[in-house]
């Protein structure tokens, strides 16, 4: 049981396109999803928060503009890196917390995205 | 300023022996630490979480411990296995599940 998966697992893209990246939550609702972002030998970076039927609430220092979210249903979140650029490439998680162990949360794969 | 610091050295250990990985944190007030395993690639997943009143958890041969006073938070595996070779990520939980802060992570490596 919670499983998220997340997709594409990675993708390469030419600088100024915009990339969506789905989190679904398969066996499980979860009212809140968070995205993450790591760089190579760094740690997990939370860059917004999600809640389903909301708008997301972003950490500091995070474009919401650059990097939309939204939560449309239970299951599902989207992050779309608007006009990505190079500095964008990133290994990008998100998670899922359940409704009922809401202390845990659950991880995706990841994706890679890499910009040219 | 808040620090959260691991081991930033790899971790290499015999097979059988008891790997211990270190979790100190400053300037921080978590309500509870987690334990995460990372393998490349991937995204984390849980092993453990420990709350501000717990001294000790046990999960077949994980063990944590939460020290608030030191501000520190150890992480055993028992019997180690090859397969336990990975990245291991301390996060402190700040809002009950709604913010987790997470340290680089400890590799770690046990040899056969």
């Amino acid at each position: 049981g919670a499983v998220v998966s997340q997709h594409p697992s990675w993708v390469i893209c030419k600088s100024g396109t915009s990339v969506k990246i789905e989190c679904r939550s398969l066996d499980f609702q979860a009212t809140t999803m968070f995205w993450y972002r790591q760089f190579p030998k760094q740690s997990l970076m939370l860059m917004a928060t999600s809640n389903e039927g909301s708008k997301a609430t972003y950490e500091q220092g995070v474009e919401k503009d650059k990097f939309l979210i939204n939560h449309a249903s239970l299951t599902l979140s989207t992050l779309t890196v608007t006009s990505a650029h190079p500095e964008d490439s990133s290994f990008y998680i998100c998670s899922a917390r359940d409704m009922i162990a809401v202390e845990t949360q659950y991880f995706g794969p990841g994706t890679r995205l890499l910009v040219l | 300023s808040q620090k959260i610091e691991q081991n930033s050295e790899a971790l290499n250990i015999q097979e059988g022996k008891t790997a211990t990985l270190t979790c100190n944190y400053t300037n921080y007030s978590p309500a509870y630490l987690q334990w995460y395993r990372q393998d490349p690639g991937r995204g984390p997943v849980f092993l453990l979480l420990i709350r501000e009143n717990e001294k000790e958890k046990r999960k077949e041969r994980l063990k944590v411990t939460f020290d608030t006073t030191l501000k520190q938070s150890l992480f055993h595996i028992t019997a180690s296995q090859p397969a336990d070779s990975a990245t291991y990520l301390c996060a402190l939980d700040m809002e009950y599940g709604n913010k987790l802060v997470f340290g680089a992570g400890t590799i770690l490596r046990v040899k056969s």
